[in-house]
């Protein structure tokens, strides 16, 4: 089972927004709902921020949003903050086999 | 509040066989939709998903891992047990349990609340 694909870095400045992929394929991202989001600060567990392709969890700032097309799924974060620099994973339900589950390979995202 | 703190061995020898401990609070792992699932991520790299137990005693493991992980549930100490046998350096990680966010659908896995992780090191 391959990872999701993710671009390794993308930085914004305050208050900019900023986009992140993740490609997978017919039998994970572009072939069910269930894709989720999370970020993960140095030395901390990951946060659940988006399931579903686009929900957010009770708590989770508006700020961030998730949309997919395709086999891609996005995560898009508007008006970035300097609490927002962290690594971000996408993940997926996948048929391949039998149910399985697969993480991006994750996203820096860099406050200038 | 859900809890969950993961505990075992710091360190590894080459082909011994791992056990992780999950203790949990502030969920039944008998209530329909819930699961708990182990995750792990090598010295900065990626999140790999190992395994989950759900609640109705169905198990899942990574296709690439299943032939050397079990999972185990002890419903009285509210405990999951990750097993993983042969051991090697590249499995050097920090490992998480997680809470899976009830859903009724299999495929509908989200990790919602996470424990602390544990590093644990192979070598010799």
């Amino acid at each position: 089972q391959s990872a999701l694909t993710q671009p390794a870095s993308v930085s914004g400045s305050p208050g900019q927004s900023i986009t992140i992929s993740c490609t997978g394929t017919s039998s994970d991202v572009g072939g069910y709902k269930y894709v989720s989001w999370y970020q993960q600060h140095p030395d901390k567990a990951p946060r659940l921020m988006i399931y579903d392709v686009s929900n957010r969890p009770s708590g989770v700032s508006n700020r961030f949003s998730g949309s997919k097309s395709g086999n891609t799924a996005s995560l898009t974060i508007s008006a970035l903050q300097a609490e927002d620099e962290a690594d971000y994973y996408c993940s997926s339900y996948t048929s391949i086999t039998t149910l399985r589950y697969v993480f991006g390979t994750g996203t820096k995202v860099t406050v200038l | 509040q859900i809890t969950l703190k993961e505990s075992g061995p710091t360190l590894v020898k080459p082909t011994q066989t791992l056990t992780l401990t999950c203790s949990f609070s502030g969920f039944s792992l008998s209530t329909t939709g819930v699961g708990v699932g182990w995750i792990r991520q090598p010295p900065g790299k990626a999140l790999e998903w190992l395994a989950l137990f759900y609640w109705n005693d169905d198990k899942r493991y990574s296709p690439s891992l299943e032939s050397r992980l079990t999972v185990t549930k002890d419903t009285s100490r509210n405990q999951v047990v990750l097993t993983m046998t042969n051991m090697d350096p590249v499995d050097t990680a920090t490992y998480y349990c997680a809470h899976r966010r009830p859903h009724t659908i299999f495929g509908a896995l989200y990790f919602d609340y996470w424990g602390q992780g544990t590093l644990v090191t192979v070598s010799s």
